[in-house]
């Protein structure tokens, strides 16, 4: 069966140091993996986008990586602070049929302590 | 620029009862999916519209239809709510032929079945 993991429901880390958060699915192959930031009591927002065909995009403090052999996603942020605290989702869109759903993991709660 | 709004934020309903909730897409965003996400859990798809007709359907019951309206707005319907319904019911919107899926999502509407 289709299966997205999200490494640990729970990562705490301090104030500087670099978060590292992984995804690893089975029996898709997306074409595009996605990551989401949400909030208490708020919907995902999109924060970062990656291409089957790419291996790494940066944004800012956040870098994602793709492996399409391993099947995995590694989401980083660098010098993490305190807001940066919430739940992060990653999300596999299937293309080649039409646009549309997204398969989410059930996300890491990340706290960033000062 | 208004983002997606969902009403209401909060219902409490009774086994067996039936519930509309509404959302409205971001500005030029002409595709609307819905999500439910039980506590602790990633989003999951329900269906998802465009030019007022169901596109895709993720694998819930027919007790969960929906509705656009010309405006790009919609409404998902359960009838004969079930305790399981209970969750964060979530609307997303995006752009049909945007080269990226990435989703715009609401703030959610809490659904407790009681």
């Amino acid at each position: 069966s289709q299966k997205i993991e999200q490494n640990s429901e729970a990562l705490n880390i301090q104030e500087g140091k670099t978060a590292t958060l992984t995804c690893n699915y089975t029996n898709y192959s997306p074409a595009y993996l996605q990551w989401y930031r949400q909030d208490p009591g708020r919907g995902p927002v999109f924060l970062l986008l990656i291409r089957e065909n790419e291996k790494e995009k940066r944004k800012e403090r956040l870098k994602v990586t793709f492996d399409t052999t391993l099947k995995q996603s590694l989401f980083h942020i660098t010098a993490s602070q305190p807001a940066d605290s919430a739940t992060y989702l990653c999300a596999l869109d299937r293309r080649g049929s039409t646009l549309g759903r997204l398969y989410f993991g059930r996300g890491t709660q990340l706290t960033v302590w000062p | 620029d208004a983002g997606v709004t969902q009403s209401p934020t909060h219902l409490i309903k009774t086994r067996g009862q039936q519930v509309t909730l509404r959302c409205s897409p971001k500005s030029g965003h002409d595709t609307v999916s819905w999500y439910q996400q039980a506590l602790g859990q990633g989003p999951q798809f329900i269906f998802q519209y465009y030019e007022e007709e169901e596109r895709q359907r993720g694998n819930f019951p027919d007790r969960f239809s929906g509705h656009q309206f010309p405006n790009y707005s919609s409404e998902l319907n359960v009838n004969a709510l079930l305790l399981g319904d209970s969750a964060l019911y979530l609307c997303a919107s995006s752009f049909r032929t945007g080269s990226k899926n990435i989703q715009y999502f609401g703030a959610g509407t809490r659904l407790s079945v009681l």
